[in-house]
């Protein structure tokens, strides 16, 4: 089936907007992930879900930022009155199950630049 | 904390050639490491993952290793090819989420 998708591809935000990311996981994906990623550097861990529950949001760089999955399937990265380090690319990956051996998929990311 | 170096930020390589990109951690006891591919404007790409009783993995052209003594990961690519050309990261995992690197940029020239 369809791979991770994530919706805008692209978002340019004036300093102090609130944004919302989406992600559309692969059907049937127990868990989801939300990576940041500045430019020349890997993925950072933000946060995790299982199913709807987040269990994991010990990588929020922020009270700014939060992640919600509320049915278990799409979820949604909302910053709130973004700065200019929030400039990066954001990345939601999907697993099958919750375990350290799964592979993970990633979705093309969300590009966000804020001026 | 936890700390992953890959050895180099670009690594430039002959067509035809083996690449091999080195991955080195402290402070970390990884159940598995995984190796993705990340071309650019698109999310990484799964390729192989090791454990930590594996000493080495192969698929197609590459191979894995993995020392849990040394702490350190070697990835190859054999008879490299410039559609090989792309960023190549590793990832750490076990009690907790995944730890990339930052990654390893490798032009195959023809």
């Amino acid at each position: 089936g369809a791979g991770v998708s994530q919706s805008p591809r692209y978002k340019v935000a004036k300093r102090g907007q609130d944004v919302a990311l989406r992600c559309d996981p692969i059907s049937g994906h127990v868990s989801l992930f939300w990576y940041q990623q500045a430019l020349g550097q890997g993925p950072e861990f933000l946060t995790y879900f299982q199913n709807e529950a987040q269990l994991d949001k010990s990588g929020l760089p922020s009270d700014r930022f939060f992640a919600e999955r509320p049915e278990g399937s799409v979820s949604t990265l909302k910053i709130q009155r973004t700065q200019q380090e929030d400039s990066a690319v954001y990345l939601c990956a999907s697993s099958l199950l919750l375990a350290a051996k799964e592979t993970q998929y990633f979705g093309p990311g969300t590009r966000l630049l804020v001026l | 904390s936890q700390k992953i170096e890959q050895n180099s930020e670009a690594l430039n390589i002959q067509e035809g050639k083996t690449a091999t990109l080195t991955c080195n951690y402290t402070n970390y006891s990884p159940a598995y490491l995984q190796w993705y591919r990340q071309d650019p404007g698109r999310g990484p790409v799964f390729l192989l993952l090791i454990r930590e009783n594996e000493k080495e993995k192969r698929k197609e052209r590459l191979k894995v290793t993995f020392d849990t003594t040394l702490k350190q990961s070697l990835f190859h690519i054999t008879a490299s090819q410039p559609a090989d050309s792309a960023t190549y990261l590793c990832a750490l995992s076990g009690n907790t989420p995944l730890v990339f690197g930052k990654g390893t940029r490798l032009s195959v020239i023809a």
